[in-house]
């Protein structure tokens, strides 16, 4: 099961700016572990946003920031877009030596 | 251009054998990490596990430890995940994709996704 724990689901009105949790321990992001979040659009395969906490692969609008502090971490959309509906998850390892995702949160557009 | 290519929909009863594979292309095959990442129906990702091509070192989730192989042949680029023995629980869309580098970086690159459909 998820040891990062993320709200079910946030929505925001266009152009509005929403925020996603990610929730861990002291043996994953609280150990100094990096976070990484993941974008999936319906029925796609997820995509890279934002690795090592707060950097943006190339493409990746500078709409979408991250952060993270003591045992959690953030992910920031700000400018929301009608494209930006879907499910973001967040990563970080664990020192059980395993990957770890998190629960997942649906962003609705209203 | 890196590319994980999958192979495709598979629809077996429980008790069955299965191999899936990802094939790989566009970089070094045997100089970054691959992994395997579950999506049961309507469910969030999984981490299962990840192997290095170039020594077949091989870590696996403890929550995935004994639920399916992970392999890889550098001679095809192409890394595998079988089951000897399916369960209707191992029904799911199951991912590969490529870490950026050690084992505690992000999945950079993700296949299409090859969808399992076990029954009874």
């Amino acid at each position: 099961q998820s040891v990062l724990t993320q709200p079910p689901s946030v929505s925001g009105a266009p152009g509005q700016r929403v925020s996603i949790s990610c929730t861990g321990s002291s043996s994953n992001i609280g150990a100094g572990y990096d976070v990484h979040w993941y974008q999936q659009l319906p029925g796609t395969a997820p995509k890279l946003l934002i690795y090592d906490s707060i950097n943006r692969p190339s493409g990746v609008p500078d709409r979408f920031s991250g952060s993270n502090s003591g045992t959690s971490a953030s992910l920031a959309i700000t400018g929301l877009q009608a494209e930006d509906e879907a499910d973001y998850y967040c990563q970080s390892y664990d020192s059980s030596l395993r990957g770890v995702f998190g629960t997942g949160t649906k962003v609705t557009v209203l | 251009e890196v590319q994980l290519v999958q192979s495709g929909t598979e629809v077996k009863k429980a008790g069955e054998s299965l191999k899936i594979s990802c094939k790989a292309s566009g970089y070094s095959f045997t100089r970054y990490w691959i992994g395997w990442v579950r999506q049961m129906p309507g469910k969030g990702l999984e981490w299962m596990g990840i192997i290095y091509p170039g020594d077949s070192d091989t870590r696996y989730s403890p929550s995935f430890q004994g639920q399916g192989t992970i392999s890889a042949d550098k001679s095809i680029t192409t890394a595998y995940l079988q089951w000897s023995s399916l369960k209707t629980s191992d029904t799911a869309m199951y991912y590969c994709a490529r870490l950026t580098s050690g084992v505690q970086s992000p999945f950079d690159n993700w296949g299409q996704g090859t969808l399992v459909t076990v029954s009874s």
